[in-house]
């Protein structure tokens, strides 16, 4: 049990498009799903709370105009970066917290998405 | 905010060693303390955790102890396997925050 996917697994794209990634959870309902950017050899940089029904919450120095998260199911959360410049180039995971888990904080993480801006 | 230290950056030890990675933490109120395993290029994986009300709790060959009155919290890997080699990360919360995460200790276990 507690299963995340994400998806695509990998992107490459051009510069100045948008690219869309998306947060499952496959077999709880996450009421709250967490996105995060990590770069090579570096620890995983929290970006934003996606919490279903209502806008994110963007950590500090993250533009919200620029990744876009959209959380409008108990099981789906987007991340869209737009307007993507080679800076964005990252991996972007994604983790969501069993909403049924009583009181533990546990984050489950989904595998990933490479993105490359050309 | 929370700010979560974790040490060594990297570890080497020898098949059938122990290793040990240590975070401090910030805030007192913190109560929640998970472990994770990264391997390259993959999604982390909680490996254990340990709520505030714990002192210690182990799962085979894997422990972690936590010290409140210190602020800090260990993971003990015992009888290490070259399997175990990949990025650790500790990370702290309280209650239902987010977590803060350690910056990671690549471990490598040798042969």
């Amino acid at each position: 049990g507690a299963v995340v996917s994400q998806h695509p697994s990998w992107v490459i794209c051009k510069s100045g498009t948008s690219v869309k990634i998306e947060c499952r959870s496959l077999d709880f309902q996450a009421t709250t799903m967490f996105w995060y950017r990590q770069f090579p050899k570096q620890s995983l940089m929290l970006m934003a709370t996606s919490n279903e029904g209502s806008k994110a919450t963007y950590e500090q120095g993250v533009e919200k105009d620029k990744f876009l998260i959209n959380h409008a199911s108990l099981t789906l959360s987007t991340l869209t970066v737009t307007s993507a410049h080679p800076e964005d180039s990252s991996f972007y995971i994604c983790s969501a917290r069993d909403g049924a888990g009583g009181q533990i904080n546990e984050q489950f993480f989904g595998p990933g998405t490479r993105l490359t801006v050309l | 905010g929370e700010n979560v230290e974790q040490h060594p950056s990297t570890l080497s030890v020898q098949e059938g060693d122990s290793a040990v990675i240590k975070c401090t933490y910030s805030d007192s109120a913190s109560n929640y303390f998970p472990w994770y395993k990264q391997e390259l290029g993959k999604r982390p994986q909680l490996i254990i955790d340990i709520r505030s009300n714990v002192g210690e709790k182990k799962d085979q060959r894997i422990a972690v102890t936590l010290n409140k009155t210190a602020k800090h919290f260990s993971l003990h890997i015992t009888e290490t396997q070259p399997e175990d080699s990949a990025v650790y990360f500790c990370a702290a919360s309280i209650g239902w925050s987010t977590l803060t995460f350690g910056k990671g200790t690549m471990l490598l276990v040798s042969p």
